[in-house]
């Protein structure tokens, strides 16, 4: 199974809309947890961190819910800038290393018409 | 936020050559830092967590020999990718951060390989 797991997507959502991602992780251990955004052929970049209290950055919401290993990213009014993948991101031990490093998901695309 | 440098972007190469991309933290030193791969349309793969002054952790079925890694001092790392061949076409890119948890990623290198 893989560590972390997305909705397949794509989504495709007109200007103005609300789109909600999810994400689930496998690893009871991860400890913390993030949203990047990639645009095409560019890396990622950190959107927001998630925290079990749940936050919120302007237009973008994330919430961690502990118990269900399960994490969620809710855009309102979408833009059009908004188009891109969206990772979901955990923080867990990698297999064979020290320290930490960072498990993504494969990603959701979000595309925003007019 | 942190800046993280990663250099070539783009590295065009004959089947059979070597190909070595540097990545530095250039406001931060940072003892860890991460190199992923990324084929089209996949997520990010960890390949090897590089160590400043020991030897890399290499993830399971990448090959240590193939990918060799240096971090010789607390803001540069470098992949070597050794007698390259098509099949290693792909997206690296490196990760640090200032304190190991959320990490800031370098621009990607695009290599092809003929």
């Amino acid at each position: 199974r893989k560590e972390v797991e997305q909705d397949p997507g794509p989504f495709n959502v007109p200007e103005g809309a609300t789109v909600a991602f999810n994400c689930t992780y496998s690893n009871s251990a991860s400890q913390s947890f993030f949203w990047y955004r990639q645009d095409c052929r560019k890396e990622p970049k950190l959107l927001m961190s998630v925290y079990s209290s749940g936050n919120e950055d302007g237009r973008f919401t994330a919430q961690l819910n502990r118990a269900s290993q399960y994490i969620s990213l809710l855009i309102r009014d979408s833009k059009l800038s908004d188009s891109a993948t969206y990772l979901c991101v955990v923080n867990s031990r990698p297999q064979h290393g020290s320290g930490y490093a960072l498990n993504f998901g494969k990603g959701t695309s979000l595309l925003v018409t007019p | 936020g942190a800046v993280v440098s990663q250099h070539p972007s783009w590295v065009i190469c004959k089947s059979g050559t070597s190909v070595k991309i540097e990545c530095r933290s250039l406001d931060f030193q940072a003892t860890t830092m991460f190199w992923y791969r990324q084929f089209p349309k996949q997520s990010l793969m960890l390949m090897a967590t590089s160590n400043e002054g020991s030897k890399a952790t290499y993830e399971q079925g990448v090959e240590k020999d193939k990918f060799l890694i240096n971090h010789a001092s607390l803001t540069l790392s470098t992949l070597t990718v050794t007698s390259a061949h098509p099949e290693d076409s792909s997206f690296y890119i490196c990760s640090a951060g200032p304190t190991g948890n959320i990490q800031y990623f370098g621009a990607g290198t695009r290599l092809s390989v003929l």
